[in-house]
């Protein structure tokens, strides 16, 4: 079983406060990095797709980065809403097999 | 189209019932899988298909079974139910098995064994 560890575990910030949490995963065999935003009583929906060592992607005030080789991913959110209040899951993809292995996500809650 | 369906929203079992959780999707995707979701925890992969005919197993298969007959259906059955299996199933599909895309979930659905 694959290692994916999330941290922090939760966050409670103030609107307009920036974060950021982290995603760890193996550094080898390394395919894809996926991360999710659920918010509570909905399914799982995809923010982003990271497959290049040194990918960064932008979505609104939402970015990501990714480090293959030491084996992280961050996610940023710049001037946080209490829209954005929800659990963010990363998912790891190995070269060994079509599927992922999730973190046990952060849980965001942005205080108005 | 409508995606990945799941059915039904919510069930109570009593213990050493049985019964099948439905998933389907629309979208002539290759690859499905079944995940729980249980509190304090993420979603941890139970089996999962690289298309029909093709099934193996997650990190947590035991208590559950599940076929592909079409392309379409990927239903999950818990053969005995049992209390440790209250949980909340998640469904998911994406195009192809090899591709690093995203997955697509279904509604969820929310079983609880007394």
């Amino acid at each position: 079983i694959l290692n994916v560890e999330q941290s922090p575990q939760s966050l409670h910030v103030q609107e307009g406060d920036s974060t950021n949490f982290t995603c760890s995963f193996p550094s080898s065999n390394f395919y894809a990095l996926h991360w999710y935003r659920w918010e509570t009583a909905k399914s799982p929906e995809a923010l982003f797709v990271m497959t290049l060592n040194g990918d960064e992607k932008k979505k609104g005030r939402i970015s990501a980065t990714l480090n293959t080789k030491e084996g992280y991913s961050y996610l940023y959110i710049k001037g946080s809403q209490p829209e954005d209040s929800a659990t963010y899951l990363c998912a790891f993809m190995s070269t060994n097999a079509g599927k992922s292995t999730f973190g046990d996500g952060t849980t965001l809650t942005v205080k108005p | 189209n409508a995606g990945v369906t799941q059915t039904p929203k919510f069930q109570v079992l009593k213990t050493g019932q049985s019964m099948t959780l439905q998933c389907a999707q629309d979208m002539n995707h290759e690859y499905m899988s079944w995940y729980r979701q249980d509190p304090g925890m993420g979603l941890r992969l139970i089996h999962y298909s690289v298309g029909a005919g093709i099934t193996d197993q997650g990190e947590v298969p035991n208590g559950y079974n599940v076929s592909r007959s079409t392309t379409e259906d990927f239903p999950l059955r818990l053969l005995s139910a049992a209390p440790s299996q209250t949980s909340v199933y998640f469904c998911a599909s994406k195009i192809m098995t090899g591709s690093p895309d995203t997955q697509y979930f279904g509604p969820g659905t929310r079983l609880t064994v007394l």
